[in-house]
């Protein structure tokens, strides 16, 4: 089956911690894309990919880093700069001005 | 810069009532527009994708029509089932081909 698969569904980070979510897709898609969810706000766009080993900031990129090595694979790492990372993230692929596909998403939260 | 405005935020409806949703842009220069369905803790699905040179994108009960020049998007709902029940978001293409979303509004179908 194509899709795209996150991982884990959910996730505990601890004070200071970085922590890395993972997105894979096998759709063959040039770009890729991660979103943060919170309650009561739209998505709000964090990374975007368009082609492998490039990436570019979205509107909330602080306190967030990715990698594009393979075109399958756009990892999202959380890092300790970022101070309220508890939230819903969302992963989601696309060929060029064309359907977005989005993962199940997951869910971020600090103890 | 694209903004998306979704109306009414939030509707409770009994079973079998037809439902209109509405999206509003304020950038008319789009290609395209996709609706998109999010249950509770779940990922986004995509429900219908419009383009441009189209009026009205159908898939079963679901039907979308677009007015660009007007700035407007309709997602209509044929005999509501409970199932349906779920956040109801639109998309449209902002800088670099990025979709921005509305906020959505939350649907409860009630037997």
């Amino acid at each position: 089956d194509g899709g795209i698969t996150q991982s884990p569904k959910y996730l505990f980070r601890k004070e200071g911690q970085n922590v890395t979510l993972s997105c894979e897709q096998n759709l063959n898609h040039d770009a890729m894309y991660w979103y943060r969810q919170d309650p009561g706000q739209g998505l709000r766009l964090i990374y975007y990919s368009q082609i492998v080993n490039d990436f570019q900031k979205g509107d909330i990129a602080e306190g967030y880093s990715v990698s594009r090595e393979k075109k399958e694979s756009f990892p999202l790492t959380v890092t300790s700069a970022q101070k309220n990372p508890t939230a819903f993230y969302l992963c989601a692929s696309s060929l060029q001005r064309d359907l977005f596909f989005f993962g199940p998403g997951t869910r971020l939260t600090v103890l | 810069k694209q903004e998306v405005t979704q109306i009414p935020a939030a509707l409770s409806v009994p079973e079998g009532e037809n439902l209109v949703l509405n999206c509003s842009f304020t950038d008319s220069a789009i290609y395209n527009l996709q609706w998109f369905r999010q249950d509770p803790g779940k990922g986004l699905t995509s429900l219908l994708l419009i383009q441009s040179s189209q009026r009205e994108q159908t898939s079963g009960r679901l039907n979308a029509s677009l007015d660009k020049s007007s700035g407007r998007s309709t997602l209509y709902i044929a005999a509501s089932q409970p199932g349906d029940s779920a956040t109801y978001l639109c998309a449209v293409p902002g800088g670099s081909y990025i979709p921005t979303f509305g906020r959505g509004t939350s649907l409860i179908v009630h037997p």
